[in-house]
């Protein structure tokens, strides 16, 4: 089975610092991992995808995310805040083989909120 | 290059009604999933469709819930006699293939039971 585990609800940041939303998870083969926002009313937009290769992912708006594999983690993360990323941000994880190889597993997700 | 669509975005029905949703993913894509949101939840996967194939029910509710990807068309999900317990926002995601692709999502339905 696959899980994983944003585990802040909310997280405030003031705007222009640095911000990071956490994520870890749980597959039992290797994983594919994304990080989604979500926006009031709106459905999820993607914004970045960890498959392999380098452990620094690059994706959309200037966000970053991190992967460790020995901590099984994959935080978010953005060298200055804006107060448009204020969002919801959901981290998923998909295994790479098996059963649950299509199905994307969400985490409660994080409200992040940019204070001006 | 639209993206996915669904329709209609609010669904207002009496319980013991039926809702039906429709999801046209995007171009090229064949690939087609339904997720559901409970309020304060994440995303819970449903059901995995390509065309004219069920690939993965698993997380659909044994009665009441069924799903189609039809050659033309776009993919239905089918809730018949609604009850409270199934308002939701009810997304719709399609993408190139399985594995590494990502997936890309829907704007929801939002079901009320009344």
């Amino acid at each position: 089975a696959q899980s994983v585990a944003q585990p802040e609800d909310q997280v405030n940041v003031a705007e222009g610092n640095p911000l990071t939303v956490k994520c870890t998870y749980s597959v039992s083969g290797n994983p594919y991992l994304f990080w989604y926002v979500q926006y009031p009313n709106r459905g999820l937009q993607f914004l970045l995808k960890y498959i392999t290769g380098d452990n620094l992912v690059k994706g959309s708006y200037g966000f970053e995310a991190e992967f460790n594999k020995s901590q099984t983690s994959f935080h978010l993360k953005k060298p200055s805040a804006l107060v448009s990323d204020s969002a919801l941000y959901f981290c998923a994880v998909r295994d790479n083989a098996g059963a649950g190889s299509y199905q994307l597993t969400f985490g409660k997700g994080t409200k992040l909120s940019v204070i001006p | 290059n639209a993206g996915v669509m669904q329709n209609p975005r609010h669904l207002v029905r009496r319980r013991g009604q039926e809702a039906r949703l429709r999801c046209s993913p995007m171009k090229g894509h064949s690939h087609v999933y339904w997720y559901r949101q409970l309020p304060e939840e994440g995303l819970k996967f449903m059901v995995y469709l390509q065309k004219e194939n069920i690939i993965d029910e698993s997380g659909m509710p044994k009665e009441r819930f069924s799903a189609e990807f039809p050659k033309e068309g776009p993919s239905i999900l089918r809730i018949q006699q609604v009850v409270r317990g199934d308002s939701a926002a009810y997304f719709c995601a399609s993408s190139l293939g399985q594995g590494a692709h990502e997936q890309y999502f829907g704007p929801g339905t939002r079901l009320t039971v009344t």
